[in-house]
């Protein structure tokens, strides 16, 4: 079975420094990755996927991401943090052989920006 | 464009009543999903449909939840006899096509049961 694991469920970092999220899968096939935030009281919404192609990933809000299938993982960074990035950040795959395309999401991480 | 919305925003229920929760995914997408997400949690699958056909359920916990989307665009998702245990989030997402296709996410409906 698939599954997603985020270390970390609260990440703390001052303003402008590094933001790192980890994200580990476990997969037989290669799958599709997503990183999704959520916001208090709203939806997910998509920050960046990787499918097939270049393995480093940019996003929206200057994130991005990086598939390393030796490590299978998918770790999201961000050089600068902003107040703003304050969310809930979620990890989710795609089963590469999916006829469904339904995401497995991790548990989530929190991550506090402090001023 | 218009989002995806979903209604009511917010539902309390009793034990033991019946509740429908609305979705109206991005016009013309063809994939719609069913997600639950329990407080803390990450969401989990319920159920998928390609159009009107319900292609996959085995998210769904037990048969006190029910899905449907007749005319392949708004969809339902009713949970009869509420428990305390189905008290969360539930999230509905649209996606254009199928397969790794990017899904966009409603606002969800909190659903509370007492």
């Amino acid at each position: 079975a698939q599954s997603v694991t985020q270390l970390g469920s609260h990440v703390s970092v001052s303003e402008g420094a590094l933001v790192l999220l980890r994200c580990n899968y476990s997969s037989s096939v290669p799958p599709y990755l997503f990183w999704y935030v959520q916001y208090p009281n709203q939806g997910l919404q998509l920050l960046l996927k990787y499918t097939t192609g270049a393995t480093l990933v940019k996003g929206i809000n200057g994130f991005e991401a990086e598939f390393k299938k030796s490590e299978t993982s998918f770790h999201l960074t961000k050089p600068s943090a902003h107040m703003s990035d304050a969310a809930e950040y979620f990890c989710a795959v795609i089963h590469g052989s999916s006829n469904t395309g339904k995401l497995i999401f991790g548990q989530g991480t929190t991550l506090q920006v402090k001023p | 464009g218009a989002g995806v919305s979903q209604s009511p925003r917010y539902k309390v229920a009793k034990r033991g009543q019946d509740v429908a929760l609305r979705c109206d995914p991005i016009s013309g997408h063809v994939s719609l999903f069913w997600y639950q997400q329990a407080l803390g949690q990450g969401p989990e699958f319920l159920t998928y449909f390609q159009n009107e056909a319900q292609l996959d359920k085995s998210g769904l916990p037990s048969d006190r939840f029910f899905a449907e989307r007749p005319e392949g665009s708004v969809s339902t998702l009713k949970i009869q006899r509420t428990q305390q245990e189905d008290s969360a989030v539930y999230l509905c997402a649209s996606s254009p096509l199928f397969g790794s296709d990017t899904q966009y996410f409603g606002p969800g409906t909190r659903l509370t049961v007492l």
